[in-house]
């Protein structure tokens, strides 16, 4: 079975640059979430998606980072206009909606460096 | 806000030695969970606990949820070079209308041969 599918896998670009980063949920899984890790804040929550709606963006910095999720299979998170500041690993990852379920699915992570 | 305490920040142990490590907490959790994440890789959930008291192994690993519903702990027997990573333990408690998942800053694991 196929896991969570994210793209690109490395980006580098300059300061100023629009980043679109994109994920691919397991098939079947209505929860999809987009998580930032860097070596001082380790793995921050930037946002949870519930059947293709925003549940709680309050993990997203600011006015420049941006998600969507228009359909079941897929979820973008742009950066605009990018920063130094914003080189990190950005994690997509999926969910099973059963009950009780908890684990999360995570992909290979999209590591950003802006220059 | 809601956080989640992990110990050993790291470890160095040779092979062959039993690891252990913990995850703490202020508030109480609904489920934990143990992830480990490889170099370059997105974490890979080891082990997830749903019952306060929980003991659940999963080869060489065995995790437990506190009683308190407030900490878990992981050990791992015999530790062999591939478990080499960072460890992470990530709880989650039922928020209004959705479980928030939150994850602790990690247990990084060197083993020497």
């Amino acid at each position: 079975d196929a896991g969570v599918i994210q793209s690109p896998r490395h980006e580098v670009t300059e300061m100023g640059q629009e980043v679109t980063l994109r994920c691919k949920p397991i098939s079947g899984h209505n929860s999809l979430f987009w998580y930032r890790q860097t070596m001082m804040r380790g793995l921050e929550l930037l946002i949870y998606f519930n059947n293709n709606v925003p549940i709680d963006d309050s993990g997203m910095p600011e006015d420049r980072f941006s998600a969507k999720m228009p359909n079941a299979s897929f979820s973008t998170l742009k950066i605009q206009p990018s920063e130094p500041r914003d080189s990190a690993v950005y994690f997509c990852a999926s969910r099973p909606n059963r009950v009780g379920a908890g684990e999360l699915f995570f992909g290979e992570g999209s590591r950003l460096t802006v220059l | 806000g809601q956080q989640l305490n992990q110990s050993p920040q790291s470890m160095f142990i040779q092979e062959g030695e039993d690891v252990s490590m913990n995850c703490t907490s202020s508030s109480i959790f609904n489920t934990w969970l143990w992830y480990k994440q490889d170099p370059g890789e997105g974490p890979v959930l080891l082990i997830a606990l749903y019952k306060a008291g929980e003991l659940t192994s999963n080869g060489r690993l065995t995790a437990q949820f506190g009683i308190t519903r407030k900490d878990s702990f992981l050990n791992i027997s015999a530790s062999i070079p591939s478990d080499v990573g960072i460890y992470f333990c990530a709880g989650q408690r039922l928020e209004t209308s959705y479980d928030k998942v939150i994850f602790g800053p990690g247990t990084s694991l060197s083993v020497i041969p």
